[in-house]
């Protein structure tokens, strides 16, 4: 079975600062990686992902992660954020292969609150 | 060009009033997903479709039921709901393989239905 670990439940950043969101994982095989980004009474949206290659990946808005299997982690870095980056930010990962329906278990969220 | 598409938005309904929730696609996924994500929380699988073959998590209540009528559409009965159910539910497809997961399974969601219990 896989587990998420997003250690900071809230980071507040101000407007064009750097920021990190953390994200490790446990797992016993090998494993795809989802940062997923969900605005106010919205769904989910797909922010990147990692399935096998480079272990840097660069997703939409200006997000990129970096998947370290040493230490079961996938952070997501943003150099400069924006006010409308606001929102909540979901690490996910999933079994990259098994027979059947593999789950994808996600990380309890983290809030950035980006202000000016 | 919305791919999935949950409706309604907002949903009030009674306690113990059956409602149901709907979800449809554009992609031609042949997976699609239920979850319920409550306030502050990460989502919680209910349920999902491979195809016509209904998967049902182990601690999904009996309350919660699916159909699913053809590819594109998906729909979330709640029987009777209680205060507990209000939350977001979230409907999600992805296109899957048989035996091994694909790299191209990646879910993609709709932007959710709020449920309030009055």
């Amino acid at each position: 079975a896989q587990s998420v670990t997003q250690l900071d439940s809230q980071v507040p950043v101000f407007e064009e600062a750097p920021v990190e969101l953390r994200c490790n994982y446990s797992s016993s095989v090998s494993v795809y990686l989802f940062w997923y980004v969900q605005y106010p009474n919205q769904g989910l949206q797909l922010l990147l992902k990692y399935l096998s290659g480079s272990t840097l990946v660069k997703g939409i808005n200006g997000f990129e992660a970096e998947f370290n299997k040493s230490q079961t982690s996938f952070h997501l870095r943003k150099p400069s954020v924006h006010i409308s980056d606001t929102a909540e930010y979901f690490c996910a990962v999933r079994a990259a292969r098994g027979t059947g329906f593999q789950k994808l278990v996600f990380g309890t969220g983290t809030r950035l609150l980006v202000s000016p | 060009d919305a791919m999935v598409i949950q409706n309604p938005r907002y949903q009030v309904t009674q306690f113990g009033k059956p409602v149901t929730l709907s979800c449809s696609q554009t992609l031609n996924h042949n997976v699609m997903y239920w979850y319920q994500q409550k306030s502050s929380q990460a989502p919680k699988l209910l349920f999902h479709y491979y195809d016509k073959d209904f998967n049902n998590e182990a601690d999904t209540p009996d309350n919660f039921q699916s159909r699913r009528p053809n590819t594109s559409f998906c729909f979330l009965d709640i029987r009777s709901p209680g205060l507990g159910d209000a939350a977001m539910y979230l409907c999600a497809t992805s296109r899957a393989g048989t035996g091994f997961a694909l790299p191209t399974d990646t879910q993609y969601f709709g932007p959710g239905t709020r449920l309030t219990v009055l």
